[in-house]
């Protein structure tokens, strides 16, 4: 049962204009979500995070948004860049439930960004 | 400051083998979790351990096992392997139990034939 769902497997975006990457969550006890990016033959990178007490993260070019009312989060990438073409997890934990730390992964996104 | 470590990178096993994966955690970290990268199925959490004891558990089947040292390396166990086991095996580690950043190593590949 995939908790966490990034409905696009791949998204394409010209150098210079936003890259959002989205992502679905259905378990309700979820209160903290993080993003990492993956090159290939590379572990994940932690990128961003946010806590569900807040609804925007912002970390240079990367910008988390949180709608917790829609179980939604996306991630902004103002302005792409070729080296940000990478895959991207989506992650949520229920850090005061009994599952604690686990993270739940969604499947990823392959972002391609074109010169 | 090293990061995590997997070995080996790389791992070739014949179906009803076992195998046995290792992970040298950042220095000072004590949680160490293991996830399962597969094309079709994104990453899943295996199990957690945190000062030598498992505190969460994925849902995978008994094959899959672990363990953690008192200087918090870690080892995961899969017994009679099946070609579906064929996988990218990720570790984690955290400062702390609950401590959502985690830092991956890069991984072992393993693959069943």
């Amino acid at each position: 049962d995939q908790q966490v769902k990034q409905n696009s497997p791949s998204l394409s975006v010209q150098e210079g204009r936003i890259s959002i990457l989205n992502c679905d969550y259905t378990n309700s006890m979820f209160d903290y979500f993080l993003w990492y990016k993956k090159y290939p033959a590379e572990g994940p990178t932690f990128l961003i995070s946010i806590s569900s007490i807040k609804d925007k993260n912002e970390d240079g070019r990367f910008t988390v948004f949180l709608n917790k009312s829609a179980k939604h989060l996306s991630l902004h990438i103002v302005p792409s860049q070729p080296g940000d073409s990478a895959v991207y997890f989506c992650a949520a934990s229920a850090r005061n439930s009994n599952s604690g730390y686990a993270l739940n992964f969604g499947k990823g996104t392959s972002l391609l960004v074109t010169p | 400051k090293a990061g995590v470590t997997q070995t080996p990178r790389y791992l070739i096993k014949t179906r009803g083998q076992q195998v046995t994966l290792s992970c040298s955690p950042i220095s000072g970290h004590r949680s160490v979790s293991w996830y399962q990268q597969t094309p079709g199925q994104g990453l899943q959490f295996l199990f957690e351990y945190f000062s030598e004891t498992q505190r969460n558990k994925g849902n995978f089947p008994g094959r899959f096992s672990g363990r953690q040292f008192s200087n918090s390396r870690s080892e995961m166990n899969v017994s009679t392997l099946e070609l579906g086991d064929s996988a990218l095996y990720l570790c984690a580690s955290s400062l702390r139990l609950s401590n959502t950043e985690a830092f991956f190593g890069q991984g072992t590949r393993l693959t069943v034939v």
